[in-house]
């Protein structure tokens, strides 16, 4: 099975600073996809960013890109000009593209701060 | 487009209550999702179906837990008997496809305490 794991219970950064919250995975597969979702506290779960694991560009969206290591099975969030509204909890997802199964397999969260 | 549906946003009931839990998936969508939010556990998938049929349900968490997706267009996740264990989120995702690197969209959730 699975696993997903965010080492950092708690963030905080500076507002217009950059941050890079931590995520690593464990699968036996070679055809995922990985994402991070934002939920503020709305309780809404947005997506923030995804990576198919056969790219190996860093996938990026505006002020949000990843670091993707395949072979470390690393996958962090890099937030650069950290705006109020960032403030969150930001989760990590594994989706299996290898079976038919489609589930999301969540890491533990990472509630960030930013501080102005 | 509206986005995922649910509803109730809020619900509140006494243990033993029936509490019934129901999505409305973006049009086109043929996956549906039922996912649970709680401290302890995070986020974990309770069951999921495609075409409205259930394919995995091995995270239902025991025999007071149903869900039904009588067609492409509604779904629901019923507790019956209650019990205050079952106090989380529940969140409802559809998305395209059994296969599909689209990510699955998230409706507003459901925040259920049982008392």
């Amino acid at each position: 099975a699975q696993t997903v794991t965010q080492s950092q219970p708690e963030m905080s950064v500076q507002e217009a600073e950059t941050v890079t919250l931590s995520c690593t995975y464990d699968t036996s597969e070679s055809d995922y996809y990985l994402f991070w979702y934002k939920q503020p506290p709305s309780r809404q779960m947005i997506l923030v960013i995804r990576q198919e694991a056969y790219k190996q560009q860093n996938a990026t969206e505006n002020r949000f890109s990843v670091n993707f290591q395949k072979a470390a099975k690393s996958f962090s969030l890099k937030i650069s000009d950290s705006q109020l509204g960032d403030a969150a909890m930001y989760f990590c997802a594994y989706r299996s593209g290898e079976t038919s199964g489609s589930r999301l397999t969540f890491g533990e969260g990472t509630q960030l701060t930013v501080n102005p | 487009d509206a986005g995922v549906i649910q509803s109730p946003r809020h619900e509140v009931t006494e243990m033993g209550q029936e509490v019934t839990l129901r999505c409305k998936p973006i049009s086109g969508h043929n996956s549906l999702f039922w996912y649970r939010q709680t401290m302890m556990r995070g986020l974990e998938l309770l069951i999921y179906f495609n075409n409205n049929v259930p394919i995995d349900d091995s995270g239902m968490p025991e025999d007071r837990f149903s869900a039904k997706m009588p067609n492409a267009s509604f779904s629901t996740l019923k507790i019956q008997p209650s019990e205050p264990r079952d106090s989380a989120v529940y969140f409802c995702a559809t998305g395209r496809g059994a296969i599909n690197p689209n990510e699955q969209f998230f409706g507003p959730g459901t925040r259920l305490t049982v008392l």
